[in-house]
């Protein structure tokens, strides 16, 4: 069946330093990939999306790639800062049946250090 | 205005106890998701309503759990005779159309429902 696979956290980094979290996945036909953000205290938020192959999804300096080639989706950010630790989950949505059944991966904490 | 509200934020019961989660979508999305979340785990599905019904509960573990939708906005998850291992976050997400954000894929979740089985 379909899944999520993403690296484990937590992800500890300094302050403007380089953020990848990776994010590859398994599923039949051309799902659609997200990225979800949970913040502390907050419940998840949709962070960006892809549709179809080879689109970018960026939204606060996120931003990740559909490679279907590699069926990955792994998001990067040039400089993170502070705020944005949270606990960050890839997701698909089937494009088959059960499309409302969106797959989550298990989650990366990210924690960014002044 | 509003997001997704769920109640209670936490809950405590004893093992063997019957339990009711609530959630309040956003106002005018047809779409209901319930999904839970144990410790360290991503959101696993659990059920889906378009409207009143219940167009997919496959999600649901057994039969101890059943949730409801009677006129299409409020939804309640009910766990029977709760077990230990019932013990997760249970979270609520809402959509504008079946597919989600009419055409952008996107849930809106609500904060959860922390439920803790002793």
């Amino acid at each position: 069946g379909d899944s999520v696979t993403q690296m484990e956290g937590p992800v500890t980094l300094s302050e403007e330093a380089f953020l990848t979290i990776n994010c590859t996945y398994t599923a039949t036909g051309y799902p659609s990939l997200f990225w979800y953000v949970q913040y502390p205290g907050e419940g998840l938020q949709l962070l960006l999306k892809a549709t179809k192959a080879d689109d970018k999804g960026s939204n606060k300096g996120f931003e990740a790639t559909y490679r279907k080639e590699t069926t990955s989706f792994h998001l990067e950010k040039g400089s993170v800062q502070v705020s944005d630790s949270a606990v960050y989950f890839c997701a698909l949505r089937p494009t088959t049946s059960g499309t409302y059944k969106y797959i989550f991966g298990t989650g990366t904490r990210l924690k960014v250090l002044a | 205005g509003a997001g997704v509200s769920q109640t209670p934020s936490n809950k405590v019961t004893e093992k063997g106890k019957y339990v009711e989660l609530r959630c309040d979508p956003i106002s005018g999305h047809t779409a209901l998701y319930w999904y839970r979340q144990s410790l360290g785990q991503g959101p696993e599905f659990l059920i889906y309503f378009q409207g009143t019904g219940a167009a997919d509960d496959s999600g649901l573990p057994n039969d101890r759990f059943f949730a409801v939708r009677p006129e299409g906005s409020v939804s309640t998850l009910k766990i029977q005779r709760t077990e230990r291992g019932d013990s997760a976050v249970y979270l609520c997400a809402s959509s504008p159309s079946p597919r989600g954000g009419g055409g952008t894929g996107e849930l809106f979740f609500g904060e959860g429902s922390r439920l803790t089985v002793l």
